[in-house]
């Protein structure tokens, strides 16, 4: 069976310090992946989204940037961290495919405290 | 643009009560709808989808939903809520050939004892 993890569970940085979180899937080859931002009160902001190594798309201007380095691994970073960073960042996988509304699985996400 | 709409922010019902939550969505083609679940602090676990066919579509944990094309609703339903079900709920859309999934604001429901 396929499992998301992610990590660290949470994670308290002051503001204009590096990041990086991490997403694993295992159990799937070439899955689609897809990190996304809650903050409180607020939907789900999707950020940037792969199809394959080295592909990412990036929906949302800002100061973070995404990489995938191996086939199941996405990595969301960003250089210095802004206050508005803050919330709560899921990643997500999808089976491989052209898009045809395959269900999103979702990891156990990551807290960001930026102070 | 698409769009998703969850017009109620919070939801409060009593254990035992029905329940409907709804959603609204603006997409130019046929969409693939779903809900799904997230309990504080965890990630979101699908309930259920509506990719064609039968517009009364079951999930999970005793939910329901339909599709109203006419309305562009799709509505979740519960007969009789439990206390165990008080948590955020996520509609969900994309349309076929993309990547892009939009995700409504989110209905929080509180249960009553």
């Amino acid at each position: 069976s396929q499992t998301i993890h992610q990590w660290p569970a949470t994670l308290v940085q002051p503001v204009g310090s590096p990041l990086s979180l991490e997403c694993t899937v295992e159990g799937t080859s070439n899955p689609n992946l897809y990190w996304y931002r809650q903050a409180a009160g607020r939907g789900l902001q999707l950020l940037f989204y792969s199809v394959g190594i080295g592909q990412i798309s990036s929906e949302v201007p800002q100061n973070l940037s995404a990489s995938r380095p191996q086939d199941r691994q996405f990595i969301l970073s960003s250089k210095k961290l802004l206050l508005s960073d803050s919330g709560f960042y899921l990643c997500a996988w999808t089976p491989p495919g052209v898009g045809g509304g395959e269900t999103q699985y979702f990891g156990p996400g990551t807290r960001l405290l930026v102070l | 643009a698409q769009s998703v709409t969850q017009p109620d922010i919070h939801i409060t019902v009593s254990e035992g009560a029905s329940l409907e939550l709804r959603c609204n969505y603006s997409y130019g083609a046929t969409p693939y709808l779903f809900w799904y679940v997230q309990s504080p602090g965890q990630g979101l676990q699908l309930l259920l989808k509506y990719f064609s066919g039968d517009t009364l579509v079951q999930g999970i944990k005793g939910f329901e939903a339909e599709f109203k094309r006419s309305q562009s609703s799709f509505n979740l339903r519960k007969p009789s809520v439990h206390w165990s079900d008080a948590a955020e709920y996520f509609c969900a859309v994309v349309s076929s050939g993309t990547y892009k999934y939009i995700f409504g604001t989110g209905t929080r429901l509180k249960v009553l004892a």
